[in-house]
């Protein structure tokens, strides 16, 4: 079936140790998105990549940067964790047009000791 | 103010029951509009797609007001299996900037 995986599923790392999240896609999508989720809290978007053209929210921290090698990898690369970045990490692609659905990965889950 | 901005509820209501929910958005600009749902732990998936005209999915009834900039969903004959989370979710900018709102959590009883 097609989809999209996320790597791990849960992480832990400490306070200021780089951690990197990882997404592939099996749907051959053009777009790749990264949200950051805390509890009880709405999707957050923090960036977007159209094929290779890297799309970064106003409002996203220099601590998070992103890479997308191919088609169907894209990777969430934190540089120095604090406990606020402690979330539930959402992987999603979509197609290109007005109504495109998204399809979310599972998540992965960092936790910041 | 929110960009969108939904009932956090939660909406604790018996099996059989009709539900509404509402969600409002502050970007006239805004182009696209989604329902999601959110299942504990789980990743968002598509409920359905809101149109202008308004659209059904057998028990779900989306409905767009863009002169509000209100969108609503509602469901009826609520089932055990509804229970989740609904998102409102609006794009704008060609479709890439997506913006969730907060969810209203539904409690479906027996």
């Amino acid at each position: 079936d097609a989809m999209v995986i996320q790597n791990p599923r849960y992480q832990v790392t400490q306070f200021g140790k780089p951690v990197t999240l990882s997404c592939s896609q099996t749907l051959n999508h053009n777009v790749m998105y990264w949200y950051q989720q805390k509890s009880s809290q709405a999707p957050k978007l923090l960036f977007h990549y159209y094929d290779k053209d890297f799309n970064n929210e106003a409002d996203t921290p220099d601590n998070f940067q992103s890479r997308r090698p191919n088609t169907s990898f894209c990777f969430l690369d934190i540089r120095s964790p604090g406990l606020g970045d402690a979330a539930m990490y959402l992987c999603a692609t979509s197609g290109l047009g007005e109504y495109n659905e998204q399809f979310f990965g599972p998540g992965t889950r960092l936790t910041v000791l | 103010r929110k960009e969108v901005e939904q009932d956090p509820g939660p909406f604790n209501v018996p099996e059989g029951a009709t539900v509404a929910f509402n969600c409002t958005y502050s970007n006239s600009a805004s182009q696209s509009f989604f329902w999601y749902r959110q299942d504990c732990r789980k990743e968002p998936k598509l409920l359905m797609s809101v149109y202008s005209s308004g659209n059904e999915d057998g028990r779900f009834t989306a409905q767009l007001n863009r002169a509000s900039q209100y969108i609503s969903l509602l469901i009826r004959d609520s089932k055990l299996s509804d229970s989740a989370t609904y998102l409102c979710v609006v794009t704008n900018t060609g479709g890439f900037k997506t913006i969730f709102g907060a969810g209203t959590r539904l409690f479906v009883k027996a």
